[in-house]
């Protein structure tokens, strides 16, 4: 079974250009995650989707920052203009159900470096 | 918030000596408490999932310990390898809005 699938796996961009990245989750699963892992930290919760709706996205900077999850099924994070702050590691994870002791599955992440 | 910690953020041990991993967390209203491994350039692996009404999962030489009450984890890898080699995340999911809260890992490094 396919695992999560991100991509791409590494972008260099420069200040002030958008960026997008894609996520895959697992067959089936319902809920999707999108964190942030700066170096050397654990990942934080950008936004959790319950198939196709957003169920929390407090922790998102909606004034560059937006996701969709059209049809319940790959997302797209996209952030506009990048910053310098913005270089980081792109989590994507997936699990069946968002609530309970369901275990989330991580893809490999998206590293980006904004110059 | 839910704040966790990890200590100590390295360790560097040779081959065979027994791993000790420390997590404490500031809220004890949780559902559980995950222990996932990420190795260079890659997602996270879930390893162990204690539910909150456990005091211990085993998974082959891995063994994590719950202590809801003083928020505190242990994962303890026996016999260690080179192949352990990579940075261990503790994360906490809150029993309110089950939102995943995680440490900042701790870099282990096992020397053949």
């Amino acid at each position: 079974e396919a695992g999560v699938v991100q991509s791409p796996r590494y972008k260099i961009i420069e200040k002030k250009q958008p960026v997008a990245f894609w996520c895959n989750p697992i067959s089936g699963h319902n809920t999707l995650y999108w964190y942030l892992q700066n170096l050397g930290q654990g990942p934080e919760l950008l936004i959790r989707y319950e198939n196709e709706e957003a169920v929390d996205d407090s922790q998102l900077p909606k004034d560059r920052f937006s996701a969709e999850r059209l049809k319940g099924v790959d997302s797209t994070l996209k952030i506009q203009p990048a910053e310098l702050g913005d270089s980081a590691v792109y989590l994507c994870a997936s699990s069946l159900e968002g609530q309970g002791a369901d275990t989330q599955y991580f893809g490999p992440g998206t590293r980006l470096t904004v110059l | 918030k839910q704040e966790v910690t990890q200590i100590p953020a390295a360790l560097s041990v040779p081959e065979g000596e027994n791993l000790v991993l420390n997590c404490s967390f500031t809220d004890s209203a949780i559902y559980n408490l995950q222990w996932f491994r990420q190795d260079p350039g890659k997602g996270l692996t879930s390893l162990l999932l204690i539910q909150s009404s456990q005091r211990e999962q085993t998974s082959g030489r891995l063994n994590a310990s719950l202590d809801k009450s003083s928020g505190r984890s242990t994962l303890y890898i026996a016999a260690s390898q080179p192949g352990d080699s990579a940075t261990y995340l503790c994360a906490v999911q809150g029993a309110n809005d089950y939102k995943l809260s995680f440490g900042a890992g701790t870099t282990v490094t096992v020397r053949a």
